[in-house]
C-alpha cells in the first residue's frame, strides 16, 4: 500500500520567515495531494491541494509543489504569522474501490514565534 | 449550512466494552469517511461509506465496523475495546465519492481505561 513520509516533525520559525514541509509517497498511482491544517483542539481543514497533472499551485502565502518523478511534494508558507502555528498534514490519495483512499503523513508541528 | 457533526464529543469507556460513535455529514454530502488520530500514528483511514455501502477499508481489525444510513448519517462501532483504541476519531464528508475535498467534524475523543 501507499506510504507517506513527512518531514520535519517539528518546525520552529520566526515571524516573517518562510516554512517548508516536505512529503514523499511510494505509490505512483497516487494522483491527488491535499494539505490540511489542524489548530490545537480543532478539526483538520483543507488549506491547499494539488493534482498529479500540475507541478505547482499557489494561494496567497501558501504554495504546494509536486515532483511526480521523485514522488515528493512540498508545502511552502511565506511571511509566516503566529496564526500559522498548527499541525500540518500532507496526504496522498489513489483511486480504489470507486473512491479515493487517503494515506496521511504523521504531521508537522509548525511554531511561529512573534 | 451546518458542518459535519460528531457525537458524542468525549467518551470514557472501560476495556472490553463496546462503543458507537455517530457522524452527521454536511447536508447533501453522501460520502462519509472515518479516521483514527493518535499522537504516535497520526491520521489513519478506517473506512469510507457511500450510499450505505462500504467502499474502502483501512488496515484495522474487525473490531472496528461501521454503517451508513439512508440519510447519509454514519456510525462506527468498536467492540472489545483495548487501551490502544484511545484516540480522536474523526469523520469527514464529501459531496460524492469522487469528490476529494473532505470536510472534517470536530471528532470524538475516546478514552479507554
Amino acid at each position: 500500500g501507499e506510504n507517506v513520509e513527512q518531514h520535519p516533525s517539528t518546525l520552529s520559525v520566526q515571524e516573517g520567515d518562510s516554512a517548508v514541509i516536505k512529503c514523499t509517497y511510494s505509490d505512483s498511482a497516487s494522483n491527488y495531494f491535499p494539505w490540511y491544517k489542524q489548530e490545537l483542539g480543532k478539526r483538520p481543514q483543507l488549506i491547499i491541494d494539488i493534482r498529479s497533472n500540475v507541478g505547482e499551485k499557489k494561494d496567497q502565502r501558501i504554495a504546494v509543489t509536486l515532483n511526480k518523478t521523485a514522488k515528493h511534494f512540498s508545502l511552502h508558507i511565506t511571511e509566516t504569522q503566529p496564526e500559522d502555528s498548527a499541525v500540518y498534514f500532507c496526504a496522498a490519495l489513489a483511486r480504489g474501490g470507486g473512491s479515493y483512499i487517503p494515506t496521511f503523513g504523521r504531521g508537522t508541528s509548525l511554531i511561529v514565534h512573534p | 449550512k451546518a458542518g459535519v457533526t460528531q457525537t458524542p464529543r468525549y467518551l470514557i469507556k472501560t476495556r472490553g466494552q463496546q462503543v458507537t460513535l455517530s457522524c452527521s455529514p454536511i447536508s447533501g454530502h453522501r460520502s462519509v469517511s472515518w479516521y483514527q488520530q493518535t499522537p504516535g500514528q497520526g491520521l489513519q483511514f478506517l473506512f469510507e461509506y457511500f450510499s450505505e455501502t462500504q467502499r474502502n477499508k483501512g488496515n484495522f481489525p474487525g473490531r472496528f465496523s461501521g454503517r451508513q444510513f439512508s440519510n447519509s448519517r454514519s456510525e462506527m462501532n468498536v467492540s472489545t475495546l483495548e487501551l490502544g483504541d484511545s484516540a480522536l476519531y474523526l469523520c469527514a464528508s464529501s459531496l460524492w465519492t469522487e469528490n476529494t475535498e473532505a470536510f472534517f467534524g470536530q471528532g470524538t475523543r475516546l478514552t479507554v481505561v
